[in-house]
């Protein structure tokens, strides 16, 4: 059975700290792997991932994949209160074209 | 370009009654994803349309529910008879092609009462 894992599932942090969220799966014909911001509202669209080892940067966002040990992180430095949200990941096979979602890390940072 | 429109964003419904959600995709979009998020879960995929088509319908509940995304007009998910265990956040998605990133809409809240 198809499995996108997150870890943690949430997270407390102070403005200004680095944060570093997971996502391990395990999904036959795997293409690539995205990353969402979901706040109160619809996910937003961050990173899509589909080479082993090139960085993906925004910002104080960056995000890296591993397809030999099949994860990705998301990287957030410098963190403020307005990245506050649940970050979702997801992973899209080569077979079908839907999109398989982690349950998120919920990531609150407060001043 | 306006993003991906939702409507309504909140709907409530009584027991066995139909509940019809609406999604307009981006501008040049033809590819549509419905998603359900139950609280505490994650987006759980329901089904994948293109323009007339269903292509894949794997994640839709075999009984009550159906899609279809007309060549003119939005995508429309219908619930037939809702029950309580409908009550979620129904999202959709659109994007210009397969196999890239996905555009999400509002949602849309369902209560059922």
């Amino acid at each position: 059975e198809d499995k996108v894992v997150q870890s943690p599932l949430s997270l407390v942090v102070h403005e200004g700290d680095t944060v570093t969220l997971n996502c391990s799966y395990e999904v036959t014909n795997f293409r690539s792997l995205l990353w969402y911001k979901q706040e109160k509202k619809a996910p937003t669209f961050l990173f899509m991932l589909t080479s082993s080892g090139i960085e993906k940067k925004s910002g104080r966002l960056s995000s890296i994949l591993d397809k030999k040990e099949l994860f990705s992180i998301l990287n957030i430095t410098a963190t403020q209160t307005g990245d506050s949200a649940i970050y979702l990941c997801a992973v899209q096979k080569d077979t079908g074209n839907q999109f398989y979602f982690g349950t998120g890390t919920s990531l609150t940072v407060i001043p | 370009n306006a993003g991906v429109m939702q409507n309504p964003r909140h709907l409530v419904r009584r027991r066995g009654q139909e509940a019809r959600l609406r999604c307009s995709p981006m501008k040049g979009h033809s590819h549509v994803y419905w998603y359900r998020q139950l609280p505490e879960e994650g987006l759980k995929f329901m089904v994948y349309l293109q323009k007339e088509n269903i292509i894949d319908e794997s994640g839709m509940p075999k009984e009550r529910f159906s899609a279809e995304f007309p060549k003119e007009g939005p995508s429309i998910l219908r619930i037939q008879q809702v029950v309580r265990g409908d009550s979620a956040a129904y999202f959709c998605a659109s994007s210009p092609q397969g196999f890239t990133e996905a555009f999400f809409g509002q949602g849309t809240r369902l209560t059922v009462v």
